[in-house]
């Protein structure tokens, strides 16, 4: 099947500093790829869809400035999450279409920021 | 808008018994259901989804446009069925966003 995969597993920053997160599909080319973000016991909320060659869709009420995102490659989405603050602290998730629309789920990214 | 409910939270259940995960949706257009699963510290990962009616590890889940429900079923609940259940929703025939409901947490007891 179709593998996603997410670097880094888990990362821990300073407040005020800029953390990036790749999202990578191994076996297939993705031209669509969405970014999550998952609080704990919560459900998966979509922050922005990646196109690769053109701009992030971010959904309403996500900082595009906050949280840049770049598909620059058909399996490469990147999120960078700029001037961290601990409320940023998260689990994000990315995932990625394959055939037939299916979609595939990295293992997430855990964020914490001190 | 579209919109996916899962009432319960959780659902406790005994080994052998059958379990029925409640999933209701709301959506103006033809939408297309799944049903994700997240086993602990494992990746999220597709179910089932609607339109391929097949049964997955025992579990089936049919849609009901009238009562816009895509309840999840298994006659015999079994231990390795514990996990984290999200209904989700999408546009039919499309690749985009999917809608998730909040989750049922299914707990499977001896």
């Amino acid at each position: 099947g179709a593998v996603v995969s997410q670097h880094p597993s888990r990362v821990i920053c300073k407040s005020g500093t800029s953390v990036k997160i790749e999202c990578r599909s191994l076996d297939f080319q993705a031209t669509t790829m969405f970014w999550y973000r998952q609080f704990p016991k919560q459900s998966l909320m979509l922050m922005a869809t990646s196109n690769e060659g053109s701009k992030a869709t971010y959904e309403q009420g996500v900082e595009k400035d906050k949280f840049l995102i770049n598909h620059a490659s058909l399996t490469l989405s990147t999120l960078t999450v700029t001037s961290a603050h601990p409320e940023d602290s998260s689990f994000y998730i990315c995932s990625a279409i394959a055939r037939l629309n299916e979609q595939f789920f990295g293992p997430g990214t855990r964020l914490t920021v001190l | 808008a579209q919109r996916v409910t899962q009432p319960e939270k959780l659902l406790s259940v005994f080994k052998g018994a059958p379990v029925e995960l409640k999933c209701n949706y709301s959506y103006s257009g033809s939408p297309e259901l799944f049903w994700y699963v997240q086993y602990s510290r494992q990746r999220l990962q597709l179910l089932l989804r609607h339109i391929s009616r097949e049964s997955i590890k025992g579990f089936t889940a049919d849609l009901n446009k009238g009562e816009t429900s895509f309840h999840l079923k298994k006659p015999f609940a079994q231990e390795e069925d514990s996990a984290m259940y999200y209904c989700a929703l999408n546009r039919a025939g499309t690749a985009s966003k999917l809608t998730f409901g909040t989750g049922t947490r299914l707990q499977v007891t001896l």
